[in-house]
């Protein structure tokens, strides 16, 4: 156990559904995370979130919508997805420093949530 | 941007033998981390190893080490005597200065009895 859950571990969802992938972090970090896990393709760095402020979108489409209420819940919003967004959806947490060495900023992962978009 | 590649698809070894791990990254920056993470069937990411570049020595956990050649900018795991608990996906992972963690595409280990 990493101190991060996510919720829930599996999801099938229709194209027209909407629904929310959750994340929390015990650790006391305050950077959080969403990547996507694809089948054969290297983790894909969706969201950073600092001290609940969003501070990093690669280039995500709309149809998912991150929420980070406070500094140990994150929130993957959904609608209208694609076929092609079935994937593994990791949540990672780090506690990253405000000046200095970042030699303590190590991730920790959560099991994920395997989406399956019908 | 930071490209981490992993040259090996799948590797299998036999139960208390030694495999090796290949990664190698692209990078002009100085300043910079390594790890290698271990996701198994649970799917739980865990962190194996680390390594800072300013350091020489190879990071060594118990029956986890390195091989970080910083000028070739290749940092393999090996993993000594070979346990069916470390069956899983391996990731080599680029952090740079500012944080950012680039993976490659992953090295399934499958272990035999």
């Amino acid at each position: 156990e990493t101190g991060v859950t996510q919720t829930p571990r599996h999801l099938v969802m229709g194209m027209t559904n909407k629904k929310s992938l959750k994340c929390e972090q015990h650790l006391g970090h305050n950077a959080m995370y969403w990547y996507k896990q694809s089948a054969k393709k290297p983790l894909e760095l969706m969201f950073v979130y600092n001290f609940k402020e969003q501070t990093e979108n690669n280039s995500v489409p709309s149809r998912f919508s991150p929420e980070c209420p406070n500094s140990s819940h994150l929130f993957l919003h959904l609608h209208t997805l694609q076929p092609e967004d079935s994937a593994l959806y990791l949540c990672a947490s780090s506690q990253r420093p405000a000046s200095g060495s970042a030699s303590k900023n190590i991730q920790y992962f959560g099991a994920g949530t395997r989406l399956s978009v019908l | 941007a930071q490209t981490v590649t992993q040259s090996q698809p799948e590797m299998s070894v036999q139960e208390a033998e030694t495999v090796t791990l290949s990664c190698t990254y692209d990078t002009s920056e100085s300043d910079y981390y390594l790890f290698w993470y271990k996701q198994p069937p649970s799917r739980q990411m865990i962190l194996v190893i680390r390594q800072e570049a300013y350091k020489q020595q190879n990071a060594t956990e118990n029956r986890f080490s390195v091989n970080f050649q910083k000028a070739a900018k290749s940092f393999s795991l090996k993993i000594s005597d070979s346990q069916l608990g470390d069956a899983a996906m391996y990731f080599c992972a680029y952090r740079s200065a500012l944080g950012k963690l680039s993976f490659g595409a992953g090295t399934t280990v499958t272990v035999r009895a």
